[in-house]
């Protein structure tokens, strides 16, 4: 079993949806959970960064952290086009480094007109 | 006045031959990393470094060595290269206390042949 699980999609909808990405994981000693955006032929950029469990917002964009059920989402409010990328969840135990930091596999969003 | 520079953004070569990526930051960070992406867009951390410790991940081939000639840069020699090796792959950096925060350079494509 992967450490974590993401649906690939693709996923769409139309501009103004609300969109729900969501990850699995299976180690419950993970702590740190972040969401990076990542346009096609370009590198990730973290879009959100949550420690342990909870919401946190920002703007258009919430994370939300279920420990108890090993579950964390992303929520898009008001989806624009812009939005069109692939959303890859990553988390770790500890301060994330090169032992212990893990992603998922990504969810490619396209947000049409 | 990009972040996070990488050269160079395609590498096309035979199996076998050794090369290099270099990676440049210029946003005075302590810690730098090395990324795979496969084609099925998994991200995996290859290594972390700061100017004082070297974190490998242990699912890394030897064959793959970062070179690290200054603070504000990572570079990533890859020796004897394989099919398997073909993938984009990402320099970040990123403050040595967030860890989390990781700023991306925009890939290097490599395919083997």
């Amino acid at each position: 079993q992967k450490e974590v699980e993401q649906d690939p999609g693709p996923l769409s909808v139309p501009e103004g949806a609300i969109v729900s990405l969501n990850c699995t994981y299976s180690n419950s000693a993970f702590q740190y959970f972040m969401w990076y955006r990542q346009y096609s032929r370009k590198g990730p950029e973290l879009l959100m960064y949550t420690y342990s469990s909870g919401n946190k917002e920002d703007g258009r964009f919430t994370a939300q952290v279920d420990k108890s059920s090993k579950y964390i989402s992303l929520f898009i409010r008001d989806s624009q086009p812009s939005d069109s990328a692939t959303y890859l969840c990553a988390m770790s135990v500890t301060r994330p480094g090169a032992n212990n930091l893990f992603f998922g596999t990504g969810t490619r969003l396209t947000v049409i007109p | 006045d990009t972040a996070v520079s990488q050269t160079p953004k395609y590498l096309v070569t035979q199996m076998g031959n050794d090369k290099s990526i270099k990676c440049e930051q210029n946003l005075g960070h302590d810690t730098m990393y090395w990324y795979k992406q496969d084609s099925k867009k998994f991200l995996k951390i290859m290594f972390s470094y700061n100017n004082k410790e070297l974190i490998i991940n242990e699912t890394v081939p030897n064959r793959f060595s970062p070179k690290s000639p200054d603070k504000a840069h990572l570079n990533l020699h890859i020796n004897s290269l394989e099919l398997g090796d073909s993938a984009v792959y990402f320099c970040a950096s990123s403050p040595i206390y967030e860890q989390e925060t990781q700023y991306f350079g925009p890939g290097t494509r490599l395919l083997v042949l």
